[in-house]
């Protein structure tokens, strides 16, 4: 069974950094894209970064480029997602996805709040 | 960007009714596209990608068709467990893009 399990979230100050980690079991991580999305109420669902299989091709939105890198260890089963200079408007709940090229795994999600 | 336009923005409907969901993307993206649910509390899990190709595991009940920039999912005999917010969502260029999602609910 495809498994993504997302940890690191929590509260933040503005500008400070929080790194998120998803680790993957139940098939070949190496074989595979990777994706973070995050969720809130008032703009839905964003598609945040995706890393290519072996990580040497990375992709962002525009908002978060140069302050969030999105990385993986093959030989972990990991993908991370360090934000720095964090900003309110990066409150959101974040999901790690599988790539496929559609998003066919989802993790439960983890809830990264931004506030003094 | 590519915008993805839903409609509608909430839907009722009963038990045992057809319904569906409509996706406008703002150009053409060769039917990149894939539908999610998403039910309470819960992360979005994929039904349809490609536009027409049921994701396994997902009830025949659901099907998506369209191509171009026009794309619809369709859920036939609406049962309970149906009830969720879908989503559409282009994969044809980045920056990946999702529809602003439908809830649907049991009348």
């Amino acid at each position: 069974e495809v498994q993504l399990v997302e940890s690191g979230g929590g509260l933040v100050q503005p500008g400070r950094s929080l790194k998120l980690s998803c680790a993957a079991s139940g098939f070949t991580f190496s074989n595979y894209g990777m994706a973070w999305v995050r969720q809130t109420p008032t703009k839905g669902l964003e598609w945040v970064a995706s890393i290519s299989t072996g990580g040497g091709n990375t992709y962002y939105r525009d908002s978060v480029k140069g302050r969030f890198t999105i990385s993986r260890d093959n030989a972990k089963n990991t993908q991370y997602l360090q934000m720095d200079s964090l900003r309110s408007e990066d409150t959101a709940t974040y999901y790690c996805a599988r790539r496929t090229p559609f998003l066919d795994a989802w993790g439960q999600g983890a809830s990264v709040t931004v506030s003094s | 960007d590519i915008r993805m336009t839903q409609s509608p923005a909430s839907l009722s409907a009963s038990l045992g009714e057809t319904v569906n969901i409509e996706c406008l993307a703002s150009e053409d993206i060769y039917s990149d596209l894939a539908w999610y649910q998403q039910k309470p509390g819960k992360s979005p899990q994929l039904l349809i990608y490609n536009a027409n190709s049921l994701q396994n595991g997902v009830p025949s009940r659901f099907s998506g068709s369209g191509s171009g920039t026009q794309y619809s999912l369709k859920i036939n005999s609406l049962q309970s467990e149906d009830v969720a917010t879908y989503f559409c969502q282009q994969y044809n260029n980045y920056p990946l893009t999702f529809g602003s999602g439908t809830k649907l609910e049991i009348k």
